[in-house]
Formats: structure tokens, sequence, C-alpha cells
């Protein structure tokens, strides 16, 4: 069974800290990777992709993916309190399939 | 503003009955698909579609059918509700694959309850 593992948390950090969320996938053959951010009651939606090694910066946030460890982060720098929710990491396995962690819950304290 | 819409945001039906979760996008994206979203489990793909009349199973289709007459409509069916489809379902449209590549955009959700 492929699988995307994440700690669901909850992970607090205060304002203006780094938040960094983790997870690891157990196809080798997955070739791309995406955080979904997911407010609570609301659909998920896409804030970073990643396809090959390394770092990928998109304002606050970075996204690292390191394959031989088949493991993939989240940076959120400068954290604000409008950045709590749940963040989906997502693996596409192949073709059209894009397989979801549980998600990690992030609370940002003011 | 690229939009997926579910028609509807909740249901509740009974045990047994047939269940329509309709769900239609306006970005001409050639592949559609319907996850379930429970709590501790995360998304969970039912079925996909990558052209009008194409239909994959996904991780758990049981119980579940689709249907694809439109490019842009993509319906999920439960034959006969049962109390554990209880869940949030969400439809999610994507465009070409290139290189692996499958930016989902999702709809609101329809949050189905069965009693």
């Amino acid at each position: 069974q492929k699988e995307v593992e994440q700690n669901s948390g909850p992970l607090s950090v205060p304002e203006g800290a780094i938040a960094s969320l983790n997870c690891t996938y157990s196809d080798r053959g997955s070739q791309s990777f995406f955080w979904y951010r997911q407010y609570s009651g609301k659909s998920p939606e896409l804030i970073m992709s990643i396809y090959s090694n390394g770092d990928k910066e998109d304002g606050r946030f970075t996204a690292q993916l390191n394959k031989a460890s088949q493991y993939v982060s989240l940076l959120i720098r400068d954290s604000q309190p409008s950045d709590s929710a749940t963040y989906l990491c997502a693996a596409n396995t192949g073709g059209f399939k894009t397989i979801f962690g549980a998600g990690t819950r992030l609370f940002v304290k003011a | 503003d690229v939009k997926v819409t579910q028609s509807s945001r909740y249901l509740v039906k009974r045990t047994g009955e047939k269940v329509f979760l309709e769900c239609v996008q306006d970005m001409d994206h050639e592949n559609m698909f319907w996850y379930r979203q429970d709590p501790g489990l995360g998304l969970r793909l039912i079925y996909f579609s990558y052209d009008v009349k194409m239909k994959e199973k996904g991780d758990i289709p049981e119980g579940y059918s689709v249907s694809r007459e439109k490019k842009e409509r993509f319906s999920l069916i439960l034959e006969s509700a049962s109390t554990n489809q209880t869940s949030m379902y969400l439809c999610a449209s994507s465009g070409t694959v290139l290189s692996g590549a499958n930016v989902l955009t999702f709809g609101a959700g329809s949050r189905l309850t069965v009693l």
C-alpha cells in the first residue's frame, strides 16, 4: 500500500516563529510532491509543489525534498495566526493518482 | 476565477437510498477526481476520470460508482447508501499531466450524513 505519513500534531508555534512540517512517503517512484493548506470547514488549496531534490522557496514558504530519504518538508517563516490550518502533504504516484497524508494541524499563537 | 462546483453542500440521507453527488468544473480540465475525507484518515481516492466516459477505480471504490458524460461534469453515485459512507466528499480537477505534475483544484465539498 502506497502511503504518505504525517504527524497529526497539533503543532503549536508562536507568532513570528518558523513552523516546520514534515512527511514521509513510501513509493520510491513518486515524482511530484505537494503541500495543500486546509482551513477548518474549507477545501484544500495548493500552496507549494516540488519535483526535484533540494529547496523551493515561495514567499514565506519553503518546500524541501529529499528523495533518497523519501522525505518532504514545509517551512513557514514568520508564522502568522492566519497560517493556522491543517497542512496536507501529497505525492503523485504516477499518472493521475495523488495520495494524501492525514494532515498536520498547525496553531500559530498571537 | 477557476472553479469546481459541487451541487450540494450538505445532504442527509437514509440507509439504502441512492445518492447522487454532482461536480462541475469550468477550467476545461481533462481529469476529475472524487475523494472522501475522514478525520485521521486524510483524503482517500474513490474514483477518477481522465476523459469523457472513462473512469478508473481509486483506493476505495467499493459501494460507489461514477459517471462522466460531459467533460465538465463528474458525478459520484452511492447505489445504496450505508452509514459508513457518512463523510465529506471532495471533488477535484486537474489539467494535463506533464512530467508527473498533477495539481488539484478542489470543490467546496459535500458533507453527507447517512442515517
